[in-house]
C-alpha cells in the first residue's frame, strides 16, 4: 500500500458545484496532515492544515478520520480559480505527498 | 529575496555527467526538503534535513544521489552519472520547524538528461 493515496481525477465540475476529494494514508503514527494546492507548472503552496476536529476556511472544509486513516477536502461553490491539483500531505518523519487530484472548474 | 531560491532553474546535461543542484532556504528555517516531480506525476520525497543532519534519507533513489547541507543553510543535491530517468523538476522546500510546519517551495530546477 502506498503511503498516501489519492484519486487522481480529473474532476470536471461547473462553477458553483460542490466537490469532495479523499485521501488515505498508511502510517498510523502520522501526526500532522495538510492539503496543498499546485497550479500548472508552479510550486505547491499550503491550502490548509487538517485538524482532528475538522476545520473550515471559507469555502474549504477539511476532515480527518484517524480510525480509518482518511482525510477529505470539500470545496463549496467552486470558482474558476479553484482549478488546480490538490495534494494530500501526511507528516511522519518527513512530509509525504500524495500524487494529487486534478480539479477543473468550467463556466 | 525572502523566498526559497534554487539554481540552476534549468539544466540540460548528457547522460553520464554529474550535476549539482543548489537550494538556498528562507533565512532561519531549520528544516529543508528535496523532492522531485516528473512530468504529470506527484512529488517524490528524496531527503529531509533538520539543521545539517538528515534524519530521513529513505527517498534517495540510488547511490548516485547524495545531498548535503552546510551551516544549517544552503543545500546541494548531487546526481552522479546521470541517466535519462533522472529527468524531472527537483523541488526544494524549507520550513521553520519539523514536519508539522508549513513548507515553502522554491521554483524548482528542471533537469533534462539527453
Amino acid at each position: 500500500r502506498k503511503e498516501v493515496e489519492q484519486d487522481p481525477g480529473p474532476f470536471n465540475v461547473p462553477e458553483g458545484a460542490t466537490v469532495a476529494f479523499n485521501c488515505t494514508y498508511s502510517n498510523s503514527a502520522s501526526q500532522s496532515f495538510f492539503w496543498y494546492r499546485q497550479d500548472c507548472r508552479k510550486e505547491p503552496k499550503l491550502l490548509m492544515s487538517v485538524y482532528s476536529s475538522g476545520n473550515e476556511d471559507g469555502r474549504f472544509t477539511a476532515q480527518l478520520n484517524r480510525a480509518s486513516q482518511y482525510i477529505s477536502l470539500l470545496i463549496r461553490d467552486s470558482k474558476l480559480s479553484d482549478s488546480a491539483t490538490y495534494l494530500c500531505v501526511v507528516a511522519g518523519t518527513a512530509l509525504i505527498f500524495g500524487k494529487g487530484t486534478t480539479l477543473s472548474v468550467s463556466s | 529575496g525572502a523566498g526559497v531560491s534554487q539554481s540552476p532553474s534549468n539544466k540540460v546535461t548528457e547522460k553520464g555527467k554529474d550535476v549539482e543542484l543548489r537550494c538556498d532556504p528562507i533565512s532561519g528555517h531549520t528544516a529543508l526538503y528535496w523532492y522531485r516531480q516528473s512530468l504529470g506525476q506527484g512529488l517524490e520525497f528524496l531527503i529531509y534535513f533538520q539543521g545539517n543532519s538528515a534524519p530521513d534519507k529513505s527517498g534517495l533513489p540510488s547511490d548516485r544521489f547524495s545531498a548535503e547541507r552546510t551551516g544549517g543553510s544552503v543545500s546541494t543535491l548531487t546526481i552522479q552519472r546521470t541517466q535519462q530517468e533522472d529527468s524531472a523538476v527537483y523541488l526544494c522546500a524549507s520550513s521553520l520547524g519539523g514536519p508539522e510546519g508549513e513548507l515553502f517551495f522554491g521554483e524548482g530546477s528542471r533537469l533534462t538528461v539527453l
